[in-house]
């Protein structure tokens, strides 16, 4: 298993810039999360699903959006980018079993 | 869930036990006290949870008081690689939103 992947590793954007981060798992887990990590600061959840067509909004859910079409796909959207969202973003996946999180390698977004 | 409370950061020599308190005086009867450790720039790392009793792994130790107020997680033999900031969280299980929410933790730094 491959375990949570995530793309791409590194990303710059410019201010009002569009992109998707990518977030794959193959360990068939229906929980999937998205948090953001600003430097020196813990995790806070974005947005999070309990099963493929079924997200909701985490702590800190505004200028982000999410999509689960698939149970192993977890597709986060910025639209508009902004200096705000200048972060690590990670990805990641719970079981039904072990109910403990696997997550991602992180993408790293500078937006200037 | 109920919040959590770790001291920002902690020394400990190299072959000693870490021993990482957390204060959870809110916590409830259905709620699971979970170590995470995130070494720089990684995702979160799961390493223990518990309920009520002591659990041992091949990792670390957890040891929750008998009121369930507080909790230690018990590094036996501390080595370099265990530098790493480690998160203290406190959730239902199961719990149907299935969040984890992550505070600052407590730096761990393993001295040579």
């Amino acid at each position: 298993n491959a375990g949570v992947t995530q793309t791409p590793k590194f990303r710059i954007l410019k201010i009002g810039q569009s992109m998707t981060l990518q977030c794959t798992q193959d360990m068939n887990h229906n929980y999937m999360y998205w948090y953001r990590q600003d430097p020196g600061m813990g995790l806070k959840l974005i947005y999070y699903s309990v099963g493929a067509g079924i997200t909701d909004k985490g702590e800190v859910p505004n200028g982000y959006n999410v999509s689960r079409s698939t149970t192993e796909d977890f597709p986060l959207r910025l639209e508009l980018a902004a200096p705000s969202q200048t972060s690590v973003y990670f990805c990641a996946s719970l079981g039904q079993g072990p109910d403990t999180q696997y997550f991602g390698p992180g993408t790293r977004l500078t937006v200037l | 869930d109920a919040k959590t409370t770790q001291p920002p950061s902690m020394d400990c020599a190299e072959g000693r036990a870490a021993n990482l308190p957390c204060n959870h005086s809110t916590i409830s009867g259905n709620e699971y006290v979970y170590w995470y450790r995130q070494i720089h720039s990684q995702g979160p790392q799961y390493i223990i949870h518990g309920l009520k009793n002591n659990e041992t792994n091949e990792m670390a130790s957890l040891i929750i008081t008998e009121d369930r107020k507080s909790s230690t997680l018990i590094l036996p033999h501390a080595t370099l690689r265990d530098t790493a900031v480690y998160y203290c969280i406190v959730r239902a299980r199961p719990n149907t939103g299935n969040q984890f929410y992550f505070g600052t933790g407590t730096s761990l730094t393993v001295i040579p």
